[in-house]
């Protein structure tokens, strides 16, 4: 497959607590992306590290934050859980440069009850 | 104006039809356009890339007109098995890759 891994595969959580989603990118990947994916929607663009720094963000609020680690995997923490966070959150790796195919891993399910 | 807008379908076609997917994109700064194909409850798989007018890869082709913003996908001969969501996927500015809400294909038998 993708080589790209992330951890857990499905969590249950309740409003106001804090959860930590893992990644790990395929092999030479230097760059991470985070998306979220509600039911019946596309994914939305979180944001995307490159070499440990943030070089982009979507329209999401401070409570969702990240890090790329030097190995270049990555975590996605939200906190101050809200119901609407229930969704799938996606993990990409790429290889950064012009082309930029996004590989992406099986996701995080997330159901904030 | 959302980024992206897709077809929202869903696209019910028989086996063997010809469907068109339209999408298209507010940011010019946009340089590479990927379609993306998600099955049910799993992760968007790369389908194509398009980095000048177009590209084919068998039953499939993918056209891009950037006076227009615009990116097409049409699928010949239809198979059952291609039934998913097709996602349009440009990458822009800061080499972000924004997706549009999908269009759902059903091939009927």
């Amino acid at each position: 497959e993708t080589g790209v891994t992330q951890s857990p595969t499905h969590l249950i959580k309740t409003r106001g607590q804090q959860v930590t989603l893992r990644c790990s990118s395929q092999s030479g990947h230097n760059t991470v992306s985070w998306y979220q994916q509600a039911l019946g929607q596309g994914p939305q663009f979180i944001f995307q590290y490159y070499r440990e720094e943030e070089n982009g963000r979507g329209n999401f609020p401070p409570r969702f934050s990240g890090l790329q680690f030097p190995n270049y995997s990555s975590e996605l923490n939200v906190n101050a859980l809200e119901l609407d966070d229930s969704a799938l959150y996606l993990c990409a790796s790429s290889g950064g440069g012009y082309t930029g195919e996004l590989f992406f891993g099986e996701g995080s399910r997330l159901t904030v009850l | 104006r959302k980024e992206v807008e897709q077809d929202p379908g869903p696209f019910n076609v028989p086996e063997g039809a010809t469907v068109a997917f339209n999408c298209t994109y507010s940011n010019s700064a946009s340089q590479s356009f990927f379609w993306y194909r998600q099955d049910c409850r799993k992760e968007p798989k790369l389908l194509m890339s398009v980095y000048s007018s177009g590209n084919e890869d068998g039953r499939f082709t993918a056209q891009l007109n950037r006076a227009s913003q615009y990116i097409s996908l049409l699928i010949r001969d239809s198979k059952l098995s291609d039934s998913a969501t097709y996602l349009c996927a440009p990458r822009g500015g800061g080499f972000k890759t924004i997706f549009g809400a999908g269009t759902r294909l059903f091939v009927k038998a």
